[in-house]
């Protein structure tokens, strides 16, 4: 059962477009939320994170939006640039129980910035 | 600041044989540490986490184990590898619980 979903697998913008990649969950618990980017043959790296107690968290040109009643969150990217061209990973955990050292992935979308 | 370091970057290995990866990471005291593990098509999952010298917890079971012989390294092993342990292998860190989690560059598996 696939908890964390990016349901593209992959985005194509221009430069100096805005960039959108979703994400929805479907565990009603998770209740952080993360992006990360990761480039071939290198880890991924963080980019931002949103607690579900807010809707909207921005960070430079990047921006994620989370919509807790959907189960679904997303993240901008404005304006895009080449070399945010990379694979994008949503990620989530849940505060209950034990499970809070635990990340739980989406498979990723492959972001192409088109010079 | 903070680095993790993982090696080796590659690694080809007989079915059946052991398996060391190790991980370091410097900059800071009592991490939680992680190791993932990403299969051909499919999200990263999560395998072990550690939030103490000597504290494991496994997520899924399987054919490896893991170790924290000091407070800063972290061993993923196997005493026997089997084809399905192929996979890029990734350890991380985080100051807490609900902190994020950083990743080293990974170590990517074949088995034969």
């Amino acid at each position: 059962d696939q908890q964390v979903k990016q349901n593209s697998p992959s985005l194509s913008v221009q430069e100096g477009r805005i960039s959108i990649l979703n994400c929805d969950y479907t565990n009603s618990m998770f209740d952080y939320f993360l992006w990360y980017k990761k480039y071939p043959a290198e880890g991924p790296t963080f980019l931002i994170s949103i607690s579900s107690i807010k809707d909207k968290n921005e960070d430079g040109r990047f921006t994620v939006f989370l919509n807790k009643s959907a189960k679904h969150l997303s993240l901008h990217i404005v304006p895009s640039q080449p070399g945010d061209s990379a694979v994008y990973f949503c990620a989530a955990s849940s505060n209950s129980g034990g499970s809070n050292y635990k990340l739980t992935f989406g498979k990723g979308t492959l972001l192409t910035v088109n010079p | 600041s903070q680095t993790i370091h993982q090696w080796p970057a590659t690694l080809v290995q007989p079915v059946g044989s052991p398996l060391s990866l190790e991980c370091t990471v410097e900059g800071t005291s009592n991490p939680n540490l992680y190791w993932y593990r990403q299969a051909a098509g499919r999200g990263l999952q999560l395998l072990f986490y550690s939030v103490g010298i000597g504290q494991i917890s496994s997520e899924v079971p399987q054919n490896l184990s893991a170790s924290r012989p000091q407070d800063r390294q972290f061993i993923l092993s196997s005493k026997k590898l089997l084809l399905s342990d192929s996979g890029f292998y990734l350890c991380a860190w985080s100051i807490d619980r609900n902190q994020p989690q950083h990743f080293g560059d990974g170590t990517r598996l074949s088995i034969l």
